[in-house]
């Protein structure tokens, strides 16, 4: 089965940094994703994490520690125009070539002046 | 490179009505998603296509909702009769790579009264 735990809501001051935790526990693990989604949008992606350590791309980052089933996200630099919702999806291989992407609640971020 | 299209964006009609939507995925991607996305809530698989077959309909209502892709290529996604609880965002998302889902279209909004 699948458990993915992440908090449901954070704040944060705009120029600020902000790290949103993920847990997870899922068999067949083979990587994580993380995704940003504006009110009334679709996800979009942000990151993928499948070995252990940190992944940056401009702004943000990514952490993943597969042994402690553990992922964050870290946004520096905070614009308004973050304020989103971010959700971590762990990755679970089949079998053969197929992957299924479960996704968690997601971490409602509001970026404040 | 055009993206995941979906169709209709909203569509609004009465419990036990019929509806179907539709997606077009990105040019080559195998791996085809139908995602329910209830308010405040993280996507949840509906069904997952590798070409035109079937990988997981596990989270598919399967006595109202059905789901085909036919020559591997479009999608459509079919809810007979509709339930006030299937009022959602139905989101569509392929993938060409290993790892899972990366790209969605911009969803269908269904309010069912």
């Amino acid at each position: 089965g699948q458990n993915i735990d992440q908090p449901t809501e954070m704040t944060a001051t705009e120029g600020a940094i902000v790290q949103i935790n993920c847990t997870y526990q899922t068999s067949g693990f083979n990587g994580l994703f993380w995704y940003q989604q504006h009110a009334g949008e679709a996800p979009t992606f942000l990151s993928y994490n499948v070995l252990d350590g940190l992944e940056e791309k401009g702004r943000f980052s990514s952490f993943l520690s597969r042994s402690k089933g553990y992922s964050y996200l870290l946004l520096k630099e905070l614009q308004m125009k973050d304020s989103a919702s971010y959700l971590c999806a762990p990755s679970r291989h089949y079998g053969g070539a197929t992957n299924k992407l479960i996704f968690g609640t997601g971490t409602l971020l509001a970026v404040q002046p | 490179e055009a993206g995941v299209a979906q169709s209709p964006r909203y569509k609004i009609i009465e419990k036990r009505q019929s509806v179907a939507f539709w997606c077009n995925p990105i040019s080559g991607h195998a791996t085809l998603y139908w995602y329910q996305q209830i308010l405040g809530q993280g996507p949840k698989l509906l069904i997952q296509f590798q070409n035109n077959g079937v990988v997981d309909d596990s989270q598919l209502p399967k006595d109202r909702f059905s789901a085909e892709r036919l020559k591997g290529v479009d999608s459509t996604l079919k809810i007979q009769p509709a339930k006030l609880e299937d009022s959602a965002v139905y989101l569509c998302a392929s993938s060409g790579g290993l790892a899972g889902a990366k790209f969605f279209g911009p969803g269908t909004r269904l309010t069912v009264l």
